[in-house]
């Protein structure tokens, strides 16, 4: 099993683009989520998804989008990058109950 | 409201021992963790307790849970140079098995 893959691994944006960032899992994980992790901070849940068809917010959500037509992708919108969404993004998955949650090595984003 | 709180910043010196601390206001978590993150890296789920053990030892690693203060501990025993890293506890919420991070310790282990 490759695990958590995400890419791509670095981007740098300008101010009002947009862009998605992967993330596919090959172990059969209903849950997934997105985190992103500021300089020096832990991370925060911006998006979960609990199966395909199913998604719902974290803590911070604004600005971005998710969708989950398949129980392997997870894929992560920027609609209209901002500097405050420079940040380390980091996916994660889980089969639940007491497993704990993979994570994927991360993109590196900013937003120029 | 769900907060998780780690002190910022521990130096050790190598073959003593480590003790990162956690609190948490969630009474509710079912598992609190513990991941390591080298520079650069992603998460590494180092151990979990549940929340009604007390205590959980897993070679140099000793967790202990303290539920009525809602504390959360991390004992690293012998630290080594390799174990310099940053060490976030996380709760995990409800159903959806969200995760609560903790801001981070950053354990640095002196020759």
């Amino acid at each position: 099993n490759a695990g958590v893959t995400q890419t791509p691994k670095f981007r740098i944006l300008k101010i009002g683009q947009s862009m998605t960032l992967q993330c596919t899992q090959d172990m059969n994980h209903n849950y997934m989520y997105w985190y992103r992790q500021d300089p020096g901070m832990g991370l925060k849940l911006i998006y979960y998804s609990v199966g395909a068809g199913i998604t719902d917010k974290g803590e911070v959500p604004n600005g971005y989008n998710v969708s989950r037509s398949t129980t392997e992708d997870f894929p992560l919108r920027l609609e209209l990058a901002a500097p405050s969404q420079t940040s380390v993004y980091f996916c994660a998955s889980t089969k639940g109950s007491t497993d704990t949650q993979y994570f994927g090595p991360g993109t590196r984003l900013t937003v120029l | 409201g769900e907060d998780v709180e780690q002190s910022l910043f521990l130096s050790v010196r190598e073959g003593d021992s480590s003790v990162i601390n956690c609190t948490y206001t969630d009474s509710s978590s079912t598992y609190l963790y513990w991941y390591k993150q080298e520079p650069g890296a992603g998460l590494q789920l180092l151990t979990y307790i549940f929340s009604n053990m007390d205590m959980k030892q897993d070679q140099r690693l000793t967790v202990l849970l303290n539920k009525k203060d809602k504390h959360l501990s991390l004992r690293i025993a012998d630290t080594q140079t390799g174990d310099s890293a940053i060490y976030f506890c996380a709760e995990s919420m409800g159903s959806s098995y969200k995760l609560i991070f903790g801001s981070g310790t950053r354990l640095l282990v002196r020759p």
